[in-house]
């Protein structure tokens, strides 16, 4: 069954340090989404992206955070300046239909020390 | 705008008990209803889902029916066993171009033998 596929699993980073999260959306999905969850909290919609451009971002995606799809294939998530409060798992997931949901990744824990 | 509240946890049961765990849901529109499972150190997994009323999604022995008079999506299990241990989580996703979800706050089932 097709994945989606997130890198790393696991990162460590210095507060103000810049880090990229990697994905790799199932590839005839059309839509794509980046969401977090902060530990023992719910899971929060950050932003949508659809046909190259963000078609919806929530109050949380401000201006530290930025998303990219450089080649067709990948799909970041660029958090420029980090703060100790965006330590969380954060989540990749591509739909191509409403009606199946989402497919999500297996996450990764950004944790800024 | 949309939400979902679901029963908070934790929930302890012993194997071979019946489980509910209830969810509720505000939105404008006609939103499809989802049931994730998050099992420990894992990522979301979409358990079931339904996409109007009166629909019924089951999987894995779970079930739940889209109620679109109480508003409500409860997952149901007749017999729970230890591997049914997990964090549950119920969403909704919005009639929107963004297919974007809304998650409650989840709610952890553990299973004793």
């Amino acid at each position: 069954e097709p994945e989606v596929t997130q890198t790393p699993s696991h990162q460590v980073t210095q507060m103000g340090q810049e880090v990229i999260l990697r994905c790799v959306p199932i590839s005839n999905h059309l839509y794509f989404y980046w969401y977090r969850q902060i530990l023992g909290q719910k899971v929060e919609f950050l932003v949508s992206f659809y046909n190259n451009e963000i078609s919806e971002k929530s109050e949380i995606f401000d201006d530290q955070f930025s998303v990219e799809r450089p080649d067709g294939s990948n799909f970041t998530l660029k958090i420029r300046s980090t703060k100790l409060e965006d330590s969380a798992m954060y989540f990749c997931a591509s739909s191509g239909n409403r009606d199946r949901g989402y497919t999500f990744g297996s996450g990764t824990r950004l944790t800024v020390v | 705008g949309d939400s979902v509240t679901q029963m908070e946890g934790p929930v302890t049961l012993s194997e071979e008990a019946f489980l509910t765990i209830n969810c509720t849901y505000t939105a404008t529109g006609y939103p499809s209803l989802f049931w994730y499972v998050q099992y420990p150190g894992e990522g979301l997994q979409l358990l079931l889902k339904a996409t109007k009323a009166d629909d019924k999604g089951s999987n894995k022995g779970f079930e739940a029916t889209y109620r679109k008079e109480t508003t409500s999506f409860h997952l149901e299990k007749g017999s729970v066993q230890v591997s049914d241990s997990a964090v549950y989580f119920c969403a909704l996703s919005d009639g929107g171009s963004n297919y974007k979800l809304t998650f409650g706050k989840g709610t952890l089932l553990t299973v004793n033998p």
